[in-house]
């Protein structure tokens, strides 16, 4: 089956570590996205690249980096610059068909800092 | 950039009752988007909808995208639809296709 794999599902951080987060899609899908969902919050973008070798800053990209190298792929590092990583993060793809742009979500990373 | 504002915030129903839940947006839109989340955290399309209603079982969409807003009716409920109900506005640009989102209404639903 088509679909999204985030690894890990749970993920442990120390203060002043990076921690690497991945995401891998079997979909085709052109656009991936990462996305950060706080308790009781809506979800916010992070980052999403369009293309391989390609991507673009969203609404909270400070203290995270991303890379592109294969259309499958596309993981997301939480450096320690981001001074409160502790959340649910959140990766997508779309694919377009006309107007419409489909959805499939991972099923998510939960990183905590001890 | 756009505010999209969900209502209510929490919501406790009972097994077989019926639900509306509201979505408000600041700006006009092009399309939009409703999503749940269960309670492991995975997120569904549910519907896409720029305007009028689409139904899909016991769950229909409406969208009155000259007024601002849109509402999803949940009928009969049921324990599996518990979860978080957001709605989100998309930004094409290429594509890509971002998203943003309400703060969500939190349904449980009880035997």
């Amino acid at each position: 089956d088509g679909g999204i794999t985030q690894s890990p599902k749970y993920l442990f951080r120390k203060e002043g570590q990076n921690v690497t987060l991945s995401c891998e899609q079997n979909l085709n899908h052109d656009a991936m996205y990462w996305y950060r969902q706080d308790p009781g919050q809506g979800l916010r973008l992070i980052y999403y690249s369009q293309i391989v070798n390609d991507f673009q800053k969203g609404d909270i990209a400070e203290g995270y980096s991303v890379s592109r190298e294969k259309k499958e792929s596309f993981p997301l590092t939480v450096t320690s610059a981001q001074k409160n990583p502790t959340a649910f993060y959140l990766c997508a793809s779309t694919g377009r068909t006309g107007g419409n742009y489909g959805y499939t979500f991972g099923s998510g990373t939960r990183l905590t800092v001890v | 950039g756009i505010q999209v504002e969900q209502s209510p915030p929490d919501l406790i129903l009972q097994e077989g009752a019926n639900s509306t839940l509201r979505c408000n947006f600041s700006d006009s839109v092009n399309n939009l988007q409703w999503f749940h989340q269960n309670p492991w955290g995975q997120l569904i399309n549910l519907f896409y909808i720029p305007s009028g209603t689409k139904q899909n079982g016991r769950l229909s969409a409406t969208t009155v995208a000259t007024e601002r807003y849109s509402l999803l009716y949940i009928s009969s409920s049921q324990t599996t639809d518990s979860g978080v109900y957001f709605c989100a506005v998309p930004l094409n640009t290429g594509t890509a296709s971002k998203l943003t989102f309400g703060t969500g209404t939190r349904l449980q639903v009880t035997l």
